[in-house]
């Protein structure tokens, strides 16, 4: 089946430090990928959608210029969460969905594990 | 606007018990319905959906739900709990098949 591998599990740095998320579809080609934060005991957040080789489409009040998404590929979409703060820690998601997935009618989004950010 | 709730936060339910994690929706036009299971810091995973066809869906680890149009409910069914199936349970909508809305997640829990 689909598979998504979002690295790293885990991230601890500094405040005012960037740092880089990866999600990558490894054995399809993603058109277009979410980008998702999630709170403690709450419900994912949708940041942003990426479509492959175009603009990512932020969701209101996400700041495009804080959260830097990419979509060079049909397989990797990156998240820098750019000069990082405390209240930026949270569990980020991403999840993926192929062309082929949408064409067949199967619509099923294929999620990474997650990484979790902690800002010092 | 699309929406889905999910009445409960938290379900508690003994092993071997049925379960049931109950979801209502509010979308215009034709629903893909789907359930996500989430374990302690994981991503989604994918239990099943509803588009079309039969009503009544089988997903994966025995779990099932059932589509009701006229109570635009989808709730997530199991008829044997297990231990393991403790996490968060997500049900999300949507809408002819575009961008997803998910519920607030409701937290399971099987006791021994």
């Amino acid at each position: 089946g689909a598979v998504v591998s979002q690295h790293p599990s885990w991230v601890i740095c500094k405040s005012g430090t960037s740092v880089k998320i990866e999600c990558r579809s490894l054995d399809f080609q993603a058109t277009t990928m979410f980008w998702y934060r999630q709170f403690p005991k709450q419900s994912l957040m949708l940041m942003a959608t990426s479509n492959e080789g175009s603009k990512a489409t932020y969701e209101q009040g996400v700041e495009k210029d804080k959260f830097l998404i990419n979509h060079a590929s049909l397989t990797l979409s990156t998240l820098t969460v750019t000069s990082a703060h405390p209240e930026d820690s949270s569990f980020y998601i991403c999840s993926a969905r192929g062309s082929r997935e949408i064409s067949s009618g199967a619509n099923v989004l294929t999620f990474g594990a997650g990484s979790r950010l902690t800002v010092l | 606007a699309q929406s889905v709730a999910q009445p409960e936060d938290q379900v508690n339910v003994a092993e071997g018990n049925p379960l049931t994690v109950k979801c209502t929706y509010s979308v215009s036009g034709n629903p893909y319905l789907f359930w996500y299971v989430q374990y302690p810091n994981r991503g989604l995973q994918f239990l099943l959906k509803y588009i079309t066809g039969d009503n009544l869906v089988k997903g994966s680890y025995g779990f099932e739900a059932e589509f009701n149009k006229s109570q635009t409910s989808f709730h997530l069914k199991k008829p044997s709990a297990l231990v393991s199936d403790s996490a968060l349970y997500f049900c999300a909508v949507s809408p002819y098949g575009q961008n997803f809305v998910f519920g607030p997640g409701t937290r399971l829990s099987v006791l021994p």
